[in-house]
């Protein structure tokens, strides 16, 4: 069983167009997260999200939102995307109340902007 | 505020070497620390993770790390390197506080030599 799933695994689109990356975790965490990884290997966190509720928003781009339908689901819609989206995104899920800040990974979304 | 510092970009051992790789932190509180690895084209996973127990860690794959609050390091150690362990390390600090900002290292890049 996959605890924390992303789809799609790879992405390639034009510049311009909108595209999400769904996040799905069978862990039965209340925290769900989206880094971003650029390809000098550098994770920056975008968003977390505490029981369907946005707790962290860092310096984003408007272009990007996340929605949470439930806990154990966080997707990422990007509209009118740029040559600087190209990157490896990740979702993470934890457990708030264990108290230790230990992440659990998806695999990671490919995307390509061309 | 917090920071994690990896000291080396780029590792690379023999295999069969004992394998040393370098993380510092600063934390205003009382930190969890975490290792994870992360293959080529694969998501992160957890090496092991210090929570305020045993300040020597074990965690899979014959890593160890010993956290030292005196020389605030976290170093990650392996006797003897195999090939597979070629990989990203990342060195990760939690604060354990409220919503447990997490922040990464740069990472390393362990090359293994046959």
């Amino acid at each position: 069983d996959t605890a924390v799933s992303q789809t799609p695994k790879y992405l390639v689109t034009q510049m311009g167009n909108d595209k999400s990356i769904k996040c799905e975790q069978n862990l039965g965490h209340d925290t769900m997260y989206w880094y971003k990884q650029d390809s000098k290997k550098f994770l920056k966190i975008m968003f977390s999200y505490n029981n369907k509720e946005l707790i962290i928003n860092e310096t984003v781009p408007n272009r990007f939102s996340p929605k949470s339908p439930d806990k154990a689901h966080l997707n990422l819609h990007i509209n009118s995307l740029e040559l600087g989206d190209s990157a490896v995104y990740f979702c993470a899920s934890s457990q708030r109340d264990r108290n230790t800040g230990e992440l659990f990974f998806g695999e990671g979304s490919r995307l390509t902007v061309l | 505020a917090q920071s994690v510092t990896q000291l080396d970009s780029h590792v690379s051992v023999s295999e069969g070497t004992p394998v040393l790789l370098r993380c510092n932190y600063s934390s205003s509180y009382s930190p969890s620390l975490f290792w994870y690895v992360q293959h080529p084209n694969k998501g992160l996973q957890l090496l092991l993770k210090y929570t305020s127990a045993a300040t020597l860690v074990k965690g899979i794959n014959g890593f160890e790390a010993e956290f030292k609050k005196s020389e605030t390091s976290f170093h990650l150690t392996k006797p003897s390197a195999h090939m597979s362990d070629a990989a990203e390390y990342f060195c990760v600090v939690s604060d354990r506080q409220g919503y447990q900002k997490v922040t990464f290292g740069t990472g390393t890049k362990l090359q293994v030599i046959p």
